[in-house]
This record gives structure tokens, sequence and C-alpha cells, in this order.
């Protein structure tokens, strides 16, 4: 597609809930990149996919997060039995290739909030 | 690990007057430096980038230096409006490397 698709846009859920956050990638870019933005922080980086793997899944907070990556496109985040402290913007980018040379392009993120 | 420290916001300018807003970082070797810029209500976007020292990199009229002596790459615009309103994050990416460490941003405001 011409840019980079998520969805929901928004998403609130009861705490306690699994949720899944989806992110359509720029065709032909080979990583994506998944951060979450908290209210008045920074970017937290979460994960990262070259093609289908995942060689740096440092981020992930919690063994309730995992992400997959099918087709060397679509990318699903899924948060099980979420908390509150899940709330946040979940942003997702790809770049065309994975070198340092190359920015990203971000999507314009699901905003989670737990209740 | 590779760290970035940027200015904190948030700064607020009145209409054509000149903005510089700091940013140092930590990391081995050379790692390339980029600038994003968040608009209210939108996604962020690249706004400019350097791959190696005494690169400049310019984008919309803004502009950034690439200081490996002193490890910085200030954002600089020499006339600001209105429309610059915005959050803006400096974000080094380890040489050879796949993740992009992000500030934390610092929100500008332009009054007309």
């Amino acid at each position: 597609g011409a840019g980079v698709s998520q969805s929901p846009s928004n998403k609130v859920t009861e705490k306690g809930k699994d949720v899944e956050l989806r992110c359509d990638p720029i065709s032909g870019h080979t990583a994506l990149y998944w951060y979450r933005q908290s209210l008045g922080q920074g970017l937290e980086f979460l994960i990262y996919f070259q093609g289908n793997s995942a060689p740096d899944k440092s981020g992930l907070p919690s063994d309730r997060f995992s992400a997959e990556r099918t087709g060397g496109s679509v990318s699903t985040l899924t948060i099980q039995r979420t908390q509150q402290e899940d709330s946040a913007v979940y942003l997702c980018a790809s770049s065309s290739q994975g070198v340092s040379n190359y920015g990203y392009t971000f999507g314009s993120g699901t905003r989670l909030t737990v209740v | 690990g590779n760290s970035v420290t940027q200015m904190e916001g948030p700064v607020t300018l009145s209409e054509e007057a000149f903005l510089t807003i700091n940013c140092t970082y930590t990391a081995t070797g050379y790692p390339s430096l980029f600038w994003y810029v968040q608009y209210p209500g939108e996604g962020l976007q690249l706004l400019l980038k350097a791959t190696k020292a005494d690169d400049k990199g310019s984008n919309k009229g803004f502009e950034a230096t690439y200081r490996k002596e002193t490890t910085s790459f200030h954002l600089e615009k020499g006339s600001v409006q209105v429309s610059d309103s915005a959050v803006y994050f400096c974000a080094p990416r380890r040489a050879g490397g796949f993740k992009t460490i992000f500030g934390a941003g610092t929100r500008l405001f332009v009054k007309a």
C-alpha cells in the first residue's frame, strides 16, 4: 500500500481481555518494527521483524506480549490479559531494509485504553 | 548501550524566531542520525537524516549537522512558522544495527 496501515485506530478493552493489533506495512518493506508510546513519554521499542523472523524481541515487556508476521507482510501484536499499564499508543513502522541508513515510515498508531 | 538525550520541552517561540533543539547521543561506532516529527493528531514522520560525520541533513527549512566530536545532532530552523508546532524526536541508529533509539521528544509551540 501507499503507507503503513494500522488497525484498529482506537481500542477500548476491559482489563483481563486479550487484544490484537494489526499492522500492514508498505509493500516490499522487509523490516517491520513495533514501538509503544505512553502519554508524555518517548517511544519504547518492542520488537523488530526482518521478513517473518524476529531477530530482536528484547523490548517485549512481559510474556503477555507476542507478535508474529506472516508472508513477510502483515504483522499482529497480541496482548493477553491486558492490564491498565498497557494503555498506550502502539506504533508500527516499516523500512525498506534493516540496514542503518534507512529511516522508518510510521503508521498512525493504535490507541489502546484498558479500563 | 546506545542512548539519546534531547532538550526538554515545551519550547514556545514566536513566529519567525530561530529554533534550536539540542540532541546528544552515546553510541559505539558511527550511528546514523535521524530527526522525526509528530504533528498534532498524526503519526511520526521522518524529517531529516545524516549518515556520516559532518553530513548535514535538511528538509522543510530544518537542518541538523552530524557532529562526531561532540556526539550531537542539534536541530535548527532559521524562521519558524505556526505550522511547525509539533513534537520533535531525535533518533540515533547504531551502525550496522536495526533498532532506532528515540529521544523523549521536544514539544514546540509557535505563536502567531
